[in-house]
């Protein structure tokens, strides 16, 4: 079975500081790993996904993740925090199958303070 | 630009009524999901369908059915709405295929049952 462990529900920054959002999984290999971030009163919208090809991951919005096999960790950073990053944000494994449904974290919600 | 619609934003209903809530995806999709976010829950799957008329349980069906008579419409069916389904619902599609291929969202429709 798949599944992620987002560490911290909360995380508070101040604008300019480094942001790092932790994330573990459990997962058969190759996992397929995604960040998405939900703005309020919308959907999820993808930052970035593993793919296998290298190991540190860019993302939209300077936002970057990095694999680590040996750690089974793939956290989510930026290293200077925007005050229009505030957000939560959601790790995600997807299964090898066709039908591909994907496992979600409990999310991390990013506040950012001026 | 890629669009996951659900019909309505925002929803009121009464204890006990059957509730539909609407779904469309122009991508050619195969995968359709319905989610459930609650606070502190992260996203719970209901039910998926990774072709037309094919649809297979998630973690939490209880209480819910799906409809997926056209390839791009996926369906939610509350039949007899309780409080304790008041939450926000997420629609989501992907490609078919194993790989990292990513899910799009809907902007979600907060049901409230009262």
């Amino acid at each position: 079975a798949q599944s992620v462990t987002q560490l911290g529900s909360h995380v508070s920054v101040s604008e300019g500081a480094l942001v790092l959002l932790r994330c573990n999984y459990s997962s058969s290999v190759p996992p397929y790993l995604f960040w998405y971030v939900q703005y309020p009163n919308q959907g999820l919208q993808l930052l970035l996904k593993y793919t296998s090809a290298a190991t540190l991951v860019k993302g939209i919005n300077g936002f970057e993740a990095e694999f680590k096999k040996s750690e089974t960790s793939f956290h989510l950073t930026k290293p200077s925090a925007h005050m229009s990053d505030a957000a939560e944000y959601f790790c995600a494994v997807r299964g090898n199958t066709n039908a591909g449904k994907s496992t979600f974290g409990d999310g991390t919600t990013l506040t950012v303070k001026p | 630009d890629v669009k996951v619609t659900q019909s309505s934003r925002y929803l009121v209903k009464r204890t006990g009524e059957k509730v539909f809530l609407e779904c469309v995806q122009d991508m050619d999709h195969e995968n359709m999901f319905w989610y459930r976010q609650d606070p502190g829950l992260g996203l719970r799957l209901i039910y998926f369908s990774y072709d037309v008329k094919m649809k297979e349980k998630g973690d939490i069906p209880e209480g819910y059915s799906v409809s997926r008579e056209k390839k791009e419409r996926f369906s939610l069916i509350l039949e007899s709405a309780s409080t304790n389904q008041t939450s926000m619902y997420l629609c989501a599609s992907s490609r078919a295929g194993t790989g990292n291929t990513e899910a799009f969202f809907g902007q979600g429709t907060r049901l409230t049952v009262v």
